[in-house]
């Protein structure tokens, strides 16, 4: 079955520190991948996406993801976070027609 | 301003009564879905439509339905709310052509069913 794990449930960082958020999936096929991040009290945005070329794929606000196709993975990292950095973070594999999501990751950044 | 509208945003209502929650998208996408989002279960899809009159069933569609009638509106209706149904409501549109998958979601409505 399709799937997407998001390992990490809650994650707490101090600002400053860096951030790596795993995401795994199992899906049979040609994979499009995101990051969407849903800041408190508002809607999902797209952070950032891959569909082909270049494996590292730069986002918005300094985010950027890798998928390792080997590993069925798309990490999200940021090398330096900030308070406003804390949100939900939602991994998504899918296709044409339907996208696949992983449970999220609450991320709090410590002033 | 291109955007999805979701009404009402908040809702409390009794176990068995109808109700409807509209969403409307002002960017002529073909895509509309919609979606709960409950903790620790991320986002599931209830029902999409990739046209007007074109339908169909999501991960979790028990107990709703949708209609598309017209290509910017896309409502979800309960028609007998239960308590399991309370929970985070996000529409969401795209156009179905190229490689543009990036989703636009709604505001969300919060639905509480006693």
């Amino acid at each position: 079955a399709q799937s997407v794990s998001q390992h990490n449930h809650h994650v707490i960082l101090s600002e400053a520190a860096s951030l790596e958020l795993g995401c795994n999936y199992s899906y049979g096929g040609t994979v499009n991948l995101f990051w969407y991040v849903q800041y408190p009290g508002q809607h999902l945005q797209l952070l950032l996406k891959y569909f082909s070329g270049d494996p590292l794929v730069k986002g918005i606000k300094g985010f950027e993801a890798e998928f390792i196709k080997s590993k069925f993975s798309f990490n999200l990292r940021k090398p330096s976070v900030q308070w406003s950095d804390t949100a939900e973070y939602f991994c998504a594999v899918g296709s044409n027609y339907q996208l696949i999501w992983g449970a999220g990751t609450k991320l709090i950044i410590k002033p | 301003e291109a955007q999805v509208t979701q009404n009402p945003r908040y809702l409390i209502t009794v176990t068995g009564k109808k109700l409807t929650v509209t969403c409307s998208q002002n960017m002529n996408h073909e895509y509309m879905s919609w979606y709960r989002q409950d903790p620790g279960l991320g986002l599931r899809q209830i029902y999409y439509s990739m046209n007007v009159e074109v339908t169909d069933k999501g991960d979790v569609p028990e107990g709703y339905k949708v209609s598309r009638k017209e290509k910017r509106n896309f409502p979800l209706i309960l028609e007998s709310p239960s308590p399991n149904q309370t929970s985070l409501y996000f529409c969401a549109s795209r156009h179905m052509r190229g490689l543009s998958y990036e989703q636009y979601f709604g505001p969300g409505t919060r639905l509480t069913v006693t």
